[in-house]
């Protein structure tokens, strides 16, 4: 089983629709959560840390069970640039060095 | 600020010969990685370096080596390469090794090992 897993899509969708990603992890002592969005040939950036509470920022709502070890990435009114693979971290350890990263999940937003 | 730069941006090999991929960050941060990522699979640390004069392997280590230069400089060495190396190879940094520092990401290094 991976560490981290994730739905490898790809999710075609409409602009202006909504869609989620979902993301495991097999370790229920990891200590942090991320977002990051990979470009097609280009480097990962962050997208949004994920806190226990769940977090927004703009289109983009974070959420963690960490009961059932589990984060979720919701966008809303998808954009055409909003097209890219977004990969869930899972941080392992105090730290970066258990940094683990999932395969992703492709999306792709139609006109 | 250029953030992290890596050299070269392609490269091909023949099996058995040895290439040293450069990294370099002007962020001023202590720690450094170097992954590679496979098509499917998500990104695999191969050595990372907490802080200046230190190096430790990742979950993929084997087959090569790395050299902290500097604070600025964290270099990727395959001694012998195969086939099996062919990947995008990414390195980063992080301003510390805490576990809620932003990883940037250099541009990447396309190998292919023929």
């Amino acid at each position: 089983r991976k560490e981290v897993e994730q739905d490898p899509g790809p999710f075609n969708v409409p602009e202006g629709a909504t869609v989620a990603f979902n993301c495991t992890y097999s370790n229920s002592a990891s200590q942090s959560f991320f977002w990051y969005r990979q470009d097609c040939r280009k480097e990962p950036k962050l997208l949004m840390s994920v806190y226990s509470s769940g977090n927004e920022d703009g289109r983009f709502t974070a959420q963690l069970n960490r009961a059932s070890q589990y984060i979720s990435l919701l966008i809303r009114d998808s954009k055409l640039s909003d097209s890219a693979t977004y990969l869930c971290v899972v941080n392992q350890g105090t730290g970066g060095f258990k940094t683990i990263f999932g395969a992703g999940t492709r999306l792709f937003v139609k006109a | 600020n250029a953030g992290v730069t890596q050299t070269p941006k392609f490269q091909v090999l023949k099996t058995g010969q040895s290439m040293t991929l450069q990294c370099a960050q002007d962020m001023n941060h202590n720690s450094m990685y170097w992954y590679r990522q496979d098509p499917g699979m998500g990104l695999r640390l191969i050595y990372y370096s907490a802080s200046e004069g230190t190096t430790d392997k990742g979950e993929v280590p084997n087959g090569y080596n790395v050299s902290r230069l500097n604070k600025r400089e964290f270099s990727l060495r395959l001694e012998s390469a195969a086939p099996s190396q062919t990947s995008v190879y990414f390195c980063a940094s992080t301003f510390s090794g805490g576990a809620n520092n932003e990883q940037f990401f250099g541009p990447g290094t396309r190998l292919t090992v023929l």
